[in-house]
Order: C-alpha cells, then sequence, then structure tokens
C-alpha cells in the first residue's frame, strides 16, 4: 500500500495567516492527489483535486501543487471557517490511502 | 444536485453482519463513469477505505477487510450496500458512502455519514 504523510499533524494559526500542509507519499503517483476538508460532525467536503484543480464552490484562497511525491495544500489568507481537519488522499492505486489528517485550529 | 445518504442500523451486536445501503440520487449509478465507495471513520481517527464497486457489479476491496466485507449494487434502485461480517467493537465507526472517479475527480460527492455502534 501507498503511504501518505502528512506533517505537521495539528498547527494553530491566526485569521488572515497563509498556512501550508505537506503531504509525502510512499511512492511516486504522478499527480494523483486530492484534498479534503474535514469540520467536526460533518462529512468530508471535497478541495482539490489531481493534485492542483480546485472543486466549483471552494475560494480560491485554497490552492494545491505538487507531483510524483510531494504536494502541498495552502491557504493563502485564513478564514474563520478555515478552521478544521485536513485530510490528503492518494488515487493512483488501490488501495487508496488517506493522510492521518492535520488539525488547523485557531490561534 | 447529486446526493447520497446512508441508512441501515445505528447498532450492531459482536459477531453479527453489519449491512448498510447507500441511495443515489441525481444520478444514475447505471450511468458508468464512476466507482461507488464506502469509507469509515473511527471516533476521533483519520479516514479508512473499504472498498468499491462499479455498475457493472465489478468491485474491489481493503486487504485488511477483503475476508469480511462484501459491496453489491442494486441499479434498479439506484443503490448500493455494504455488509461486513463477524464484527467487533473494532468497527464501531461513522460510515460514508462517496462518489469516486479515482483519475478526475476524487471523491467528489459524500453522505452524510451514519454511525454504527458494535455492542452486545
Amino acid at each position: 500500500d501507498i503511504q501518505m504523510t502528512q506533517s505537521p499533524s495539528s498547527l494553530s494559526a491566526s485569521v488572515g495567516d497563509r498556512v501550508t500542509i505537506t503531504c509525502r507519499a510512499s511512492q511516486s503517483i504522478n499527480d494523483f492527489v486530492n484534498w479534503y476538508q474535514q469540520k467536526p460532525g460533518q462529512a468530508p467536503r471535497p478541495l482539490i483535486y489531481a493534485s492542483s484543480s480546485l472543486h466549483s464552490g471552494v475560494p480560491s484562497r485554497f490552492s494545491g501543487s505538487g507531483a510524483g511525491t510531494d504536494f502541498t495544500l495552502t491557504i493563502s489568507s485564513l478564514q474563520p471557517e478555515d478552521f478544521a481537519t485536513y485530510y490528503c488522499q492518494q488515487s493512483y492505486s488501490t488501495p487508496t490511502t488517506f493522510g492521518q489528517g492535520t488539525r488547523l485550529e485557531i490561534k | 444536485q447529486v446526493q447520497l445518504q446512508e441508512s441501515g442500523p445505528g447498532l450492531v451486536k459482536p459477531s453479527q453482519t453489519l449491512s448498510l445501503t447507500c441511495t443515489v440520487s441525481g444520478d444514475s449509478i447505471n450511468s458508468g463513469g464512476y466507482y461507488w465507495t464506502w469509507i469509515r471513520q473511527h471516533p476521533g481517527k483519520g479516514l479508512e477505505w473499504i472498498g468499491y464497486i462499479y455498475y457493472s457489479g465489478s468491485a474491489d476491496y481493503s486487504p485488511s477487510l477483503k475476508s469480511r466485507v462484501s459491496i453489491s449494487v442494486d441499479t434498479s434502485k439506484n443503490q448500493f450496500s455494504l455488509k461486513l461480517n463477524s464484527v467487533t467493537a473494532a468497527d464501531t465507526a461513522v460510515y460514508y458512502c462517496a462518489r469516486d472517479s479515482p483519475t478526475t475527480y476524487g471523491m467528489d460527492v459524500w453522505g452524510q455519514g451514519t454511525t454504527v455502534t458494535v455492542s452486545s
């Protein structure tokens, strides 16, 4: 199985900050990485697919990049509604696997 | 607007079979192009892929659950279902169904999730 290692596991930041979450795959996965946002008691919300493409309705302050083994999710200016847990996922091969999550908290 | 809705018992006894159904609206499972997927999330933990099924009935499962899991599809009802045998407390989780296109959009539509507790 391909392992997805996210860092950091938790992060404290303030409204207006720029934050970056990284995800490293245990082998090359081209650009088959997706990112999800999850708030407590809710289903994951799709944010980004194919490493850098935003799903419909996702604010432009979210961006993704990377290819091969290293990927990043960046939020350019944190808004109050962005405090949540973020997961990366590889869809290069089955079983599809998720990172362990990054919990983004208010400083 | 595509919507997915999970349904099934919220409480299952140990050693019994967990059975859940996902009803799809706003899209036809028969149209192809998507893998209809089950994911679970243990309390306070991350996301775990259980498996998926294609409209043709072709399925794939997580190696860690393969001996106990079965996913089926009923295209006449636009539903797909999960069965997990011989459950234990370790199967207590929130179970989500999702629509997946692995090589393009990823899991782009999710159900709201249903909590299943395994307890006597």
